[in-house]
């Protein structure tokens, strides 16, 4: 099985710059996912990492490093709207490729 | 209108009743899938469908049944529903292998067993 790790509360001011670290433990690693979710509603797609390395998306940038088992994402010029549930999950090579999602960490960015 | 709906967006029933949430799609997409989710514990998987005659279960698919009546729909049926069955209930659609698209998701269901 999977293994995923991520801080279940941060906060932050607005303007500022907030990392939210996922590890995870698994076999069979393929890639993983960040999902943003606003209270009450659906997940939305903000990227999907293979490779090792930063993939940089407007404010939004995230990190991957497979050899540690390691994914951040990185939000930038923080607003209120970007207050939220991010949620890592994994993906693995075998006969689904279904990802398993991580319990998510919830943001808060106060004025 | 949304690529994936979900019915009804609310819902509350009584302990030991069946009750059916609906999902269909317009993206076109092969995949689907059902997910609850519960504070603190994130979006558990309860069954998918890779296409119409594929069915199988997921990590949390006891007092859950489904049924994919067509490419576009797949309905979630709760037999005997009980307390614990309260949840947000999300469908999922992908294309078919490793997509780094990633799900679409419906708005949701929430579902309370009173």
């Amino acid at each position: 099985g999977q293994n995923i790790d991520q801080p279940t509360e941060m906060t932050a001011t607005e303007g500022a710059i907030v990392q939210i670290n996922c590890t995870y433990q698994t076999s069979g690693f393929n890639g993983l996912f960040w999902y943003q979710q606003h209270a009450g509603e659906a997940p939305t797609f903000l990227s999907y990492n293979v490779l090792d390395g930063l993939e940089e998306k407007g404010r939004f940038s995230s990190f991957l490093s497979r050899s540690k088992g390691y994914s951040y994402l990185l939000l930038k010029e923080l607003q209120m709207k970007d207050s939220a549930s991010y949620l890592c999950a994994v993906n693995v090579r075998g006969g689904s490729y279904i990802p398993t999602f991580g319990r998510g960490t919830s943001l808060i960015v106060h004025p | 209108d949304a690529d994936v709906t979900q019915t009804p967006r609310n819902r509350i029933t009584k302990t030991g009743k069946r009750i059916m949430l609906e999902c269909s799609q317009t993206k076109g997409h092969d995949r689907m899938y059902w997910y609850r989710q519960d504070p603190g514990l994130g979006l558990r998987l309860i069954y998918y469908s890779f296409d119409v005659k594929d069915i199988n279960k997921g990590e949390i698919s006891d007092g859950y049944s489904v049924s994919r009546q067509a490419q576009a729909k797949f309905s979630l049926s709760l037999e005997s529903a009980i307390p614990n069955q309260t949840a947000l209930y999300f469908c999922a659609t992908s294309e078919a292998g490793t997509s780094d698209r990633g799900y679409t998701f419906g708005s949701g269901t929430r579902l309370t067993v009173v």
